[in-house]
C-alpha cells in the first residue's frame, strides 16, 4: 500500500526554526509536494522536490532524499502566521498526489 | 500564477436537498481536476478525479451516484452533492491541473452545511 507519515502535531517558538519530517513509501515517485494549509481554507503551495537536496526559498527550505523516503520543510524565523498545517504529498507512478494527514504547527509567543 | 475559483464560497442546504458547487480555472486550461472533502482537523480526502470530456474517476467509498461531477470544458467542473443529509456537510476543496505542470491548484473551498 501507499503511505506518508508525518507527525500530527508540532510546537515552536516565535524565531526559533522547527523542522517537520515526511517519510513515504508509494508506487514511484515523481515529486514531492509541501502546502501550507490555515484552518478553514484551502491549500497553498508551498514546495516542489523532485532530485535529491535542498531546495531553499526564503525562510521556508525543502530537502529530498529519495533513497531514504524522506523529506523535511525547514522553517526558520518563525512567524505566529505560520501557524498552520503542512501537508506533504507524494506524486506518484500515475502521476497522482498521495497526501499525508498533515502536521499542525503551533507558534508560541 | 495560476488561480481556481470556487462558488459558492459557503452554503446552508435543507436535508434532501441538491446542492452545486463551481471550481473554475480563471487563466489556465485544467485538463484534469480533483475534488476533495475535508472534516474539521481531518486530513483532505480525495473524492474523484475528473479529466475534461471523460467520466470522473472516483476514490473508493464514494458514492458516484451521490457526488456528480461533471467536467464539461477546460476551465469548468461542477460537483453537485445530491439529496444531501447532515453528514455530507464538510468543506468541499477543488483543485485543478493543467498540461505537463502536475501540481494541484487548489480552489478556495466551499463550506456546505446541511440541516
Amino acid at each position: 500500500g501507499q503511505n506518508i507519515d508525518q507527525p500530527t502535531e508540532m510546537t515552536a517558538t516565535e524565531g526559533a526554526i522547527v523542522q517537520i519530517n515526511c517519510t513515504y513509501q508509494t508506487s514511484g515517485f515523481n515529486g514531492l509536494f509541501w502546502y501550507q494549509q490555515h484552518a478553514g481554507e484551502a491549500p497553498t503551495f508551498l514546495s516542489y522536490n523532485v532530485l535529491d537536496g535542498l531546495e531553499e526559498k526564503g525562510r521556508f527550505s525543502s530537502f529530498l532524499s529519495r533513497s531514504k523516503g524522506y523529506s523535511y520543510l525547514l522553517l526558520k524565523e518563525l512567524q505566529m502566521k505560520d501557524s498552520a498545517s503542512y501537508l506533504c504529498a507524494v506524486l506518484d507512478s500515475n502521476y497522482q498526489l498521495i497526501w499525508g494527514a498533515g502536521t499542525k504547527l503551533i507558534i508560541k509567543p | 500564477g495560476a488561480v481556481v475559483s470556487q462558488h459558492p464560497s459557503r452554503v446552508i442546504c435543507k436535508s434532501g436537498t441538491s446542492v452545486k458547487i463551481e471550481c473554475r480555472s480563471l487563466d489556465f486550461q485544467a485538463t484534469t481536476m480533483f475534488w476533495y472533502r475535508q472534516f474539521p482537523k481531518k486530513s483532505l480526502m480525495l473524492m474523484a478525479t475528473s479529466n475534461e470530456g471523460s467520466k470522473a474517476t472516483y476514490e473508493q467509498g464514494v458514492e458516484k451516484d451521490k457526488f456528480l461531477i461533471n467536467h464539461a470544458s477546460l476551465t469548468l467542473s461542477t460537483l453537485t452533492v445530491t439529496s444531501a443529509h447532515p453528514e455530507d456537510s464538510s468543506f468541499y476543496i477543488c483543485s485543478a491541473r493543467g498540461g505537463k505542470d502536475y501540481e494541484q491548484y487548489f480552489g478556495p473551498g466551499t463550506r456546505l452545511t446541511v440541516t
